[in-house]
């Protein structure tokens, strides 16, 4: 089945550093790939999509390209802000037959800004 | 405001006993889910409805019961809660004729469980 592998945190920068959290997954066909964050004490908000291949998500800053050579999805912002601190998780969906399903998740990357 | 409500927030409680949580969507979803994070922050599916039909059961004890008394609503019942339920458990929501795969789901705020 699909899955998803995420680097693992912590990650501690300083404002305005350039972040990246990686992500790659396994999956038959191409799935749509996502970032999710979940700030601290809340639920996870949808953060940014690619439905296919090369396509590029963005939201507040963020981006990450759908790289079917790579299987990737990294994330990236080019100068972060200590309200970005947060956990970061890339999904996917995983099919059980035909179209029911459900996304899976990384194992979430913390993120905390300094100023 | 459209959203995915669930209830309560937070939850104390004592080895042994039964509790519900709650979740409702006004989003017109079809397909509602609960998932459960533990400390390290993984989350995984638990169940998931589509019109009132189960569709997805994971690996669950089975003192944990889920409830979809409409497309609308899924509540999730637990009896003889263990120290080991303790978890944020999360209700999300997505209409499944656009496809998982496109539009992702929309998530409550969470329910933090602690059993004590």
């Amino acid at each position: 089945g699909n899955s998803v592998t995420q680097m693992e945190g912590p990650v501690t920068l300083s404002e305005e550093a350039f972040l990246t959290i990686n992500c790659t997954y396994t999956a038959t066909g191409y799935p749509s790939l996502f970032w999710y964050v979940q700030y601290p004490g809340e639920g996870l908000q949808l953060l940014l999509k690619a439905t296919k291949a090369d396509d590029k998500g963005s939201n507040k800053g963020f981006e990450a390209t759908y790289r079917k050579e790579t299987t990737s999805f990294h994330l990236e912002k080019g100068s972060v802000q200590v309200s970005d601190s947060a956990v970061y998780f890339c999904a996917l969906p995983h099919y059980y037959g035909g179209s029911q399903g459900n996304l899976i998740f990384g194992k979430g990357t913390k993120l905390s800004v300094k100023p | 405001d459209t959203a995915v409500s669930q209830t309560p927030k937070y939850l104390v409680t004592q080895m042994g006993n039964d509790k519900s949580i709650k979740c409702e969507q006004n989003l017109g979803h079809d397909t509602m889910y609960w998932y459960k994070q533990d400390s390290k922050k993984f989350l995984k599916i638990m169940f998931s409805y589509n019109n009132k039909e189960l569709i997805i059961n994971e690996t669950v004890p089975n003192r944990f019961s889920p409830k979809s008394p409409d497309k609308a609503h899924l509540n999730l019942h637990i009896n003889s809660l263990e120290l080991g339920d303790s978890a944020v458990y999360f209700c999300a929501s997505s209409l499944r004729s656009t496809g998982t795969g496109r539009y992702g789901y929309t998530f409550g705020s969470g329910t933090r469980l602690t059993v004590v």
